[in-house]
């Protein structure tokens, strides 16, 4: 299957500080998605992407949709203690079949 | 509007014992998944539905059975539980495969 690399796998940083993660693929994607996973519940999209180039933002995220079609970011600014949790990338190929994940990036906000 | 809704949320099973995974979801959404999400590996995909009465294998569907009852519903099937089968498992849908997925709370599985 498609491998994507999710990075960094973890994230210790201090509240207001802003945040960055990325994730690169194999091979061409069609849609870029970020998704927030808090403990116990399931994963809740943050941002959507359809085209290279795209950059797309949701109050304090911005995220965008790698020229190359095989890369995309997320970035966070000044971090609330809410923005805890495990962010994952998903890709898709196109076609009727699920996405491909990254295998997630847990932030982790120190006092 | 519940979105998509898993049942049960915890079970613990014996290794050879059977169970089904139950998805509901009430957004009229023509396609559904299961995915199964161990540590450190992200989510993976079991089977999917793209519509009403298809489904076709993810990527690792050994061990698993499913069946698309109706629009609404999607249930996964452990007709024999192992071991190497606990983890947590999440359903989503969507109304279209290029459309994003929504998910439920997921179901986490043990099995002795």
């Amino acid at each position: 299957g498609q491998q994507l690399n999710q990075s960094p796998q973890s994230m210790f940083i201090q509240e207001g500080e802003d945040v960055s993660m990325n994730c690169t693929s194999s091979s061409i994607f069609n849609t870029w998605l970020w998704y927030k996973q808090d403990p116990g519940e399931g994963p809740v999209l943050l941002i959507a992407l359809y085209k290279a180039g795209e950059l797309t933002s949701n109050g304090r995220l911005t995220a965008q949709f790698g020229i190359t079609r095989k890369d995309s970011f997320l970035n966070i600014s000044a971090s609330i203690p809410s923005d805890v949790g495990i962010y994952f990338c998903a890709g898709h190929e196109g076609g009727a079949d699920g996405l491909t994940f990254g295998k997630g990036t847990h932030l982790i906000i120190q006092p | 509007n519940a979105g998509v809704t898993q049942t049960p949320k915890f079970q613990v099973l014996k290794t050879g014992q059977s169970m089904t995974l139950q998805c509901a979801q009430d957004m009229n959404h023509n396609s559904m998944y299961w995915y199964r999400q161990d540590p450190g590996m992200g989510l993976r995909l079991i089977y999917y539905s793209a519509s009403e009465g298809t489904t076709d294998k993810g990527e690792v569907p050994n061990g698993y059975n499913v069946s698309r009852l109706n629009k609404r519903e999607f249930s996964l099937r452990l007709e024999s539980a192992a071991p190497s089968q606990t983890s947590v498992y999440f359903c989503a849908s969507t109304t279209s495969w290029d459309q994003p997925q929504h998910f439920g709370d997921g179901t986490r599985l043990s099995i002795l």
